[in-house]
Formats: C-alpha cells, sequence, structure tokens
C-alpha cells in the first residue's frame, strides 16, 4: 500500500518562508506523480493552490510555489501571513486512476 | 461560474448503503473536459480520495474502497452520485464532491461545501 507523507506539523515566522514536503514511504516522488497541493482552513472546502508538481491554481498568489526538491514534492511560501494557518495536503498520482492523499500539515504562522 | 452541491442523509444506519449526490450548476457534465470527484474527510483528519467519474461513465476507485463503492452520473440531471456499501463508523466523514479538469492533473478546481455523514444505529 501507498504511504504519502507529509510534516505533521510546521511553524514559520510572519514574512518568512517554509517549504512543505510530500514524500513516499518507499521510493522517490518525480513529476510522474503530478504532486499537487491543497490549502484547508477550518470548516471549509480545499482549495487546489498547486497541481502537477509547479503550476498554479488560479488566483493563487505567487508567493506559492511547488517543486521537487530531492526526492520529494515541495511546497513553498514565501512572505509567510497569518492567514496561511492552516492545514496544507499533497496528493499524487500513481497510477491506473489512483491518487492518494497524504496526511497533512499544520502549518503555524508565529 | 460552476458551482457544486453535495445532497443526501446525513445519518446512515451500519450496514446500510450510504448515497449521496452532487448536483452540478453553471456548466454541464456532458460537455466533457472535467472529471467529477469523490472525497471525504473523517473527523479531524486527512482526505481520502474516494473515486470520479466522466461524463461517459469511465470510473476510477480507491482500491481501498472498490468493493463498496460505486460512482455514477446522470447527465440529464447534471448530477454525479456516490454509493457506498455496508458502511461501518469508520465512513462518518465529511464527504465533497469536486471537478478536475481533464488535463490538469490533481487541479480540483471547484469543489462542493461538504456534507456530513455519520454512520450510527
Amino acid at each position: 500500500q501507498t504511504v504519502v507523507t507529509q510534516e505533521p506539523s510546521f511553524s514559520v515566522s510572519p514574512g518568512g518562508t517554509v517549504t512543505l514536503t510530500c514524500g513516499l514511504s518507499s521510493g522517490s516522488v518525480s513529476t510522474s506523480y503530478y504532486p499537487s497541493w491543497y490549502q484547508q482552513t477550518p470548516g471549509q472546502a480545499p482549495r487546489t493552490l498547486i497541481y502537477s508538481t509547479n503550476t498554479r491554481s488560479s488566483g493563487v498568489p505567487d508567493r506559492f510555489s511547488g517543486s521537487i526538491l530531492g526526492n520529494k514534492a515541495a511546497l513553498t511560501i514565501t512572505g509567510a501571513q497569518a492567514d496561511d494557518e492552516c492545514d496544507y495536503y499533497c496528493v499524487l498520482y500513481i497510477g491506473s486512476g489512483v491518487w492518494v492523499f497524504g496526511g497533512g500539515t499544520k502549518l503555524t504562522v508565529l | 461560474q460552476v458551482q457544486l452541491q453535495e445532497s443526501g442523509p446525513g445519518l446512515v444506519k451500519p450496514s446500510q448503503t450510504l448515497s449521496l449526490t452532487c448536483t452540478v450548476s453553471g456548466g454541464s457534465i456532458s460537455s466533457g473536459g472535467y472529471y467529477w470527484s469523490w472525497i471525504r474527510q473523517h473527523p479531524g483528519k486527512g482526505l481520502e480520495w474516494i473515486g470520479y467519474i466522466y461524463y461517459s461513465g469511465t470510473t476510477y476507485y480507491n482500491p481501498s474502497l472498490k468493493s463498496r463503492v460505486t460512482i455514477s452520473v446522470d447527465t440529464s440531471k447534471n448530477q454525479f452520485s456516490l454509493k457506498l456499501g455496508s458502511v461501518t463508523a469508520a465512513d462518518t466523514a465529511v464527504y465533497y464532491c469536486a471537478r478536475n479538469p481533464l488535463h490538469d492533473y490533481g487541479d480540483l478546481d471547484v469543489w462542493g461545501q461538504g456534507t456530513t455523514v455519520t454512520v450510527s444505529s
């Protein structure tokens, strides 16, 4: 069974830069996994930030960027703001039409 | 502007079938170009992809749920539906429907607000 790993929690200072990662329990993440990132505030539906590794979804500010760093996918947030404090999920395409979410990262801005 | 709205019973008894519908407004499912997805979130937990469907009826399911899940589409009503059989308390979750542009892998560009389903006797 494929397990997608994310840091359970992370903190960043206001105005700072943070990189969240998305990995595989076994193997390396590449662009072939079309890593995508979602942001979810409490009580709301998620929204897509980044899809297919590094494409920003419509309306997403360029403070958010996606990449492959080493053997993981990465979401980098620059100029962190108070309202960036929420949950972030990645998802990977593992083939045959199947997508697997990571467990999510709770980001604290303080 | 396309909007999605989930509907269905908020309470389902164990061993029964959970049935939800997602109604699409502001756009037509039959025009193609999109997959239509179901995703759930257990209380206080992360997201889980259940499966998705194309307007033609082609479906893809989470292997861990495949034996219990059916996703179908009704283009005449501009709706797609989720059925999950033999439910247990572990199926208690918020269920979301979402739209995925066909060639934008991973972009769920429109989401429903979500509907809470509780499995309990």
